[in-house]
């Protein structure tokens, strides 16, 4: 019954070659977050959705983009992946911004080639 | 900013207790969480404090003091599944309730 869907689990990309990663939900919750982590690593966070609300991290580079068509579901483009864009990304969502705490997905180990 | 510390890794014996601690600096606070992770695998959710105090929930208990900005998690009765790393987050109202992670504590149980 996993409420927080990541898809695909693993991802293999060619250097340069446009991604993107799916993440979906069934909590009905407003807020979606996006988190890299690479090994050993917190996670950082990407971006997050505040309903339709965008909110980018200031440190997050240009190449990563991100769109939220409804409340369910959430992506995750990479423009051009280089190298060191080879991370777990996670996807997490909250109720409201007090709520909770973050629900995670299961991540995409994404690989860069 | 956010500054959040967490010892690396700790290593304890099958049926033992080890104590993680957690410190933070960040320009608010609104709760703190502890996750646990399993190599390649997502984090999952532990316990929630937002007061002073012990919050206690089977075989894990979780600590806060505010005013030391100071936590630990305690995990009684180890099992080798608790092999894992734990996640020490802070939300921070300041900083639009966004959480805001340490890099974890590898913790390895032997038998």
């Amino acid at each position: 019954d996993a409420m927080v869907i990541q898809n695909p689990r693993y991802q293999v990309t060619q250097f340069g070659k446009p991604v993107t990663l799916s993440c979906s939900q069934t909590l009905n919750h407003n807020v979606m977050y996006w988190y890299q982590q690479k090994s050993s690593q917190a996670p950082k966070l990407l971006f997050h959705y505040y309903d339709k609300d965008f909110n980018n991290e200031a440190d997050t580079p240009d190449n990563f983009q991100s769109r939220r068509p409804n409340t369910s579901f959430c992506f995750l483009d990479i423009r051009s992946p280089g190298l060191g864009d080879a991370a777990m990304y996670l996807c997490a969502t909250s109720r409201d911004r007090g709520g909770d705490g973050a629900f995670f997905g299961q991540g995409t180990r994404l690989t860069v080639v | 900013g956010q500054n959040i510390d967490q010892p690396t890794e700790m290593t304890a014996t099958e049926g033992a207790i080890v104590q993680i601690n957690c410190t933070y600096q960040t320009s608010g606070f609104n709760g703190l969480f502890w996750y646990q992770q399993h190599a390649g695998e997502a984090p999952t959710f532990l316990s929630y404090n937002v007061l002073d105090g012990l919050e206690e929930k089977g075989r894990f208990s979780s600590f806060l003091s505010r005013s030391k900005g100071y936590s630990y998690l305690l995990l009684k009765e180890l099992q080798m599944k608790d092999s894992a790393s734990y996640l020490c987050a802070v939300r921070d109202p300041s900083n639009d309730y966004k959480l805001s992670f340490g890099a974890g504590t590898t913790v390895t149980v032997r038998a």
